[in-house]
């Protein structure tokens, strides 16, 4: 089965801080990549498409490395509104999505 | 705006009862999934549909039915409710093979 990895954490970061997931993938053909924010007890939301050359929108950057077959999420200046577990998904040759686990971010005052 | 809706937010149910857990979108998607989301196991997908009267089995297919009468419209049926099927249930519509899911805001269901 292929594989999508992200470091769980908890990543506790100052208000502030910049904070950087990476999530690996294991099928080198995957096409498409996106990262959602989940908050606690609710629904995924999508945050970001990411895209071969790189794509930002506002504080958030998010990175395609398709030889080392990872994607990236910087958050600059983060706010204590973005506690919150960030899920990468993969969308592979056959349009299986295979989801990470997620990464929990806490952001202190 | 994609609107996603399921019909409960919260539903408590007994052993071995049938249960209905409704998802309507709104913006004419072909495709529409189930998940089930529980602490530790992350998402993992219990059937799909790209199309009316069309199903697939994801994952977890088992103790789960699915119903795709309508485009809008993706029920998922659980035969005889288990303890074991307590779990945050999300469906998601897809406008593309490509594209992003959206998600509706989940139903927690419990089985007692």
């Amino acid at each position: 089965r292929k594989e999508v990895e992200q470091d769980p954490g908890p990543f506790n970061v100052p208000e502030g801080a910049t904070v950087a997931f990476n999530c690996t993938y294991s099928n080198s053909a995957s096409q498409s990549f996106f990262w959602y924010r989940q908050d606690c007890r609710k629904e995924p939301k999508l945050l970001m498409s990411v895209y071969s050359s790189g794509n930002e929108d506002g504080r958030f950057t998010a990175q395609l490395n398709r030889a080392s077959q990872y994607i990236s999420l910087l958050i600059r200046d983060s706010k204590l509104s973005d506690s919150a577990t960030y899920l990468c998904v993969v969308n592979e040759v056959n349009y299986q999505l295979i989801w990470g686990a997620g990464t929990k971010l806490i952001i202190k005052p | 705006d994609v609107k996603v809706t399921q019909s409960s937010r919260y539903l408590v149910k007994r052993t071995g009862e049938k249960v209905f857990l409704e998802c309507v979108q709104d913006m004419d998607h072909e495709n529409m999934f189930w998940y089930r989301q529980d602490p530790g196991l992350g998402l993992r997908l219990i059937y799909f549909s790209y199309d009316v009267k069309m199903k697939e089995k994801g994952d977890i297919p088992e103790g789960y039915s699915v119903s795709r009468e309508k485009k809008e419209r993706f029920s998922l049926i659980l035969e005889s409710a288990s303890t074991n099927q307590t779990s945050m249930y999300l469906c998601a519509s897809q406008q593309m093979l490509d594209s992003p899911l959206h998600f509706g805001n989940g139903t927690r269901l419990t089985v007692t």
